[in-house]
C-alpha cells in the first residue's frame, strides 16, 4: 500500500501568516489522485482539495493545492482564526485508500 | 447542503459485533459511493473499506477483509458498517463518507470523500 508521510507534524503560526504543508506518497500516486481535508475536534473532517489541486464550491481560495508524482503541498496563504486544525492528505490512486498522519496548524 | 447520519455510539464486548448505520439524502446511491473510515485515539485516519450501491460493489482494506461488512439499502438510502470479532483496538471514531466514483484505480472506484457523517465513538472494553 502506499504510505503518505506528512510532514511537518505541528506548524506554530500567527494568524496572518501562510502555511506550507507537505505530503510525500512512498510511491507515485497516479493520476495526482490526492485529496486533502481540515478536521478540528469533534466535528467531522472537511474536504479542503481533490484531484491534488481543484478546489470544492465553497473552500476559500486561501487554500491551494499543488504536487505530483510522490510529492504534493498544501498551502494556506493567510492563516484566518478558524484554519487552525488538524490536516490530512489522502490518496486514491492505489488500494487500499490511504491518509497521512496529519499535520497540526496550532496557534503561536 | 448534504448530510450524512450516522446511528449513536456504542459499547462492545471484545469478541462481539457492531453495526452501525449512516442515512444518506435520497438519490446520493444513483450517483455516489459510501466508504468507511475511521480514527482510534491518536491515530491516522484509516479507510476501511466503501460500496457502490448502483453496481452493486463493495471494496474492503486488506486489513479488515474477513471481519467487516458493508451494505446499502437502496429503499431507505441507508449505508451499514458490520465490523465483528471486535478487540481493544477497534475503539475508535467510526465515519462514514459519500464517496465521488472514477476510473481512479484503472476501473471504477472510490475517490475522495465528502461530505462525511458525524462519526459514531465505538468503545470495545470488557
Amino acid at each position: 500500500e502506499i504510505v503518505l508521510t506528512q510532514s511537518p507534524g505541528t506548524l506554530s503560526l500567527f494568524p496572518g501568516e501562510g502555511a506550507t504543508l507537505s505530503c510525500r506518497a512512498s510511491e507515485s500516486v497516479t493520476s495526482s489522485y490526492v485529496a486533502w481535508y481540515q478536521h478540528k475536534p469533534g466535528q467531522a473532517p472537511r474536504l479542503l482539495i481533490y484531484g491534488a489541486f481543484s478546489r470544492p464550491t465553497g473552500i476559500p481560495d486561501r487554500f491551494s493545492g499543488s504536487g505530483s508524482g510522490t510529492d504534493f503541498t498544501l498551502t494556506i496563504s493567510r492563516l484566518e482564526p478558524e484554519d487552525f486544525a488538524v490536516y490530512y492528505c489522502q490518496q486514491y490512486g492505489s488500494s487500499p485508500l490511504t491518509f497521512g498522519g496529519g499535520t497540526k496548524v496550532e496557534i503561536k | 447542503q448534504v448530510h450524512l447520519v450516522q446511528s449513536g455510539a456504542e459499547v462492545k464486548k471484545p469478541g462481539s459485533s457492531v453495526r452501525v448505520s449512516c442515512k444518506a439524502p435520497g438519490g446520493t446511491f444513483n450517483t455516489y459511493g459510501i466508504s468507511w473510515v475511521r480514527q482510534a485515539p491518536g491515530q491516522r485516519l484509516e479507510w476501511m473499506g466503501g460500496i457502490m450501491p448502483l453496481y452493486r460493489t463493495t471494496h474492503y482494506s486488506p486489513k479488515f477483509q474477513g471481519r467487516v461488512t458493508i451494505t446499502a439499502d437502496d429503499s431507505t438510502t441507508t449505508a451499514y458498517l458490520e465490523l465483528s470479532g471486535l478487540r481493544s483496538e477497534d475503539t475508535a471514531v467510526y465515519y462514514c463518507a459519500r464517496s465521488f466514483l472514477g476510473a481512479f484505480l484503472g476501473k471504477l472506484s472510490l475517490g475522495w470523500f465528502d461530505p462525511w457523517g458525524q462519526g459514531t465513538l465505538v468503545t470495545v472494553s470488557s
